[in-house]
């Protein structure tokens, strides 16, 4: 079955950077597009960003649009989520997850357990 | 962008039926396909509804959805209610380069 596991959370300073990863297991990671999805305490969730199977097209919130970058390396079955500038507002566990399609859409699907990335002086 | 819009919470006894709303701001709820995801405290979100109305295998099917395009939107209905069906329910969807959550909606089985 397939097994997502984000690592890098943690405690910085406003205006720091921040590397999020996501390890994927049980499915064929390059086959997949795949998000990062955050919940900040107490709140709902909101989609961060969105990349292709291949990489080749990456799309973004307009919240973190210029201050995250959505990466993936296939051959390690790794996506990242570098996190630049940030803000007391990006507080939120993030998630990672699988955009699995029909032959009519795609929608996030396999979620992992999350990562909590705590902004705070 | 477009919004979704969901009660804040909804309650019910066990073995009753519940319908959750989720209701597209702008656009047309029928030009994209909507999602729903289960969250219990603590834990990630799963998926329980895609593509408006269909289940993935091993999701009850006291779980259905559904779109009402007189009242732009979409909703997820709950049958014989159990204790463990109490979570937080999002709906999701999409348009052009973006991707949309609902606010989400406790519901307390009582």
């Amino acid at each position: 079955q397939v097994q997502l596991v984000e690592s890098g959370g943690g405690v910085v300073q406003p205006g720091r950077s921040l590397r999020l990863s996501c390890a994927a297991s049980g499915l064929t990671f390059s086959g997949f597009g795949m998000h990062w999805v955050r919940q900040a305490p107490g709140k709902g969730l909101e989609w961060v960003a969105l990349i292709w199977y291949d990489g080749s097209t990456k799309y973004y919130a307009d919240s973190v649009k210029g201050r995250f970058t959505i990466s993936r390396d296939n051959s390690k079955n790794t996506m990242f989520l570098q996190m630049n500038s940030l803000r007391a507002e990006d507080t939120a566990v993030y998630y990672c997850a699988t955009d699995s399609c029909s032959t009519t859409s795609c929608y996030p699907d396999s979620w992992g357990q999350g990562t909590l990335v705590t902004v705070s002086s | 962008n477009f919004m979704l819009t969901q009660p804040h919470s909804v309650s019910e006894s066990p073995g009753k039926t519940v319908t959750i709303s989720c209701t597209r701001g702008s656009g047309s709820i029928a030009s994209n396909y909507v999602q729903w995801y289960q969250q219990r405290p603590g834990s990630a979100p799963s998926i329980v509804i895609y593509e408006d109305n269909q289940r993935p295998s091993g999701v009850s099917d006291r779980f259905s959805g559904s779109i009402d395009r007189s009242s732009n939107s979409a909703s997820l209905t709950i049958s014989g209610l159990k204790t463990e069906d109490e979570a937080d329910y999002y709906c999701q969807s999409y348009n052009s380069n973006n991707q949309e959550f609902g606010g989400g909606t406790k519901l307390t089985v009582l």
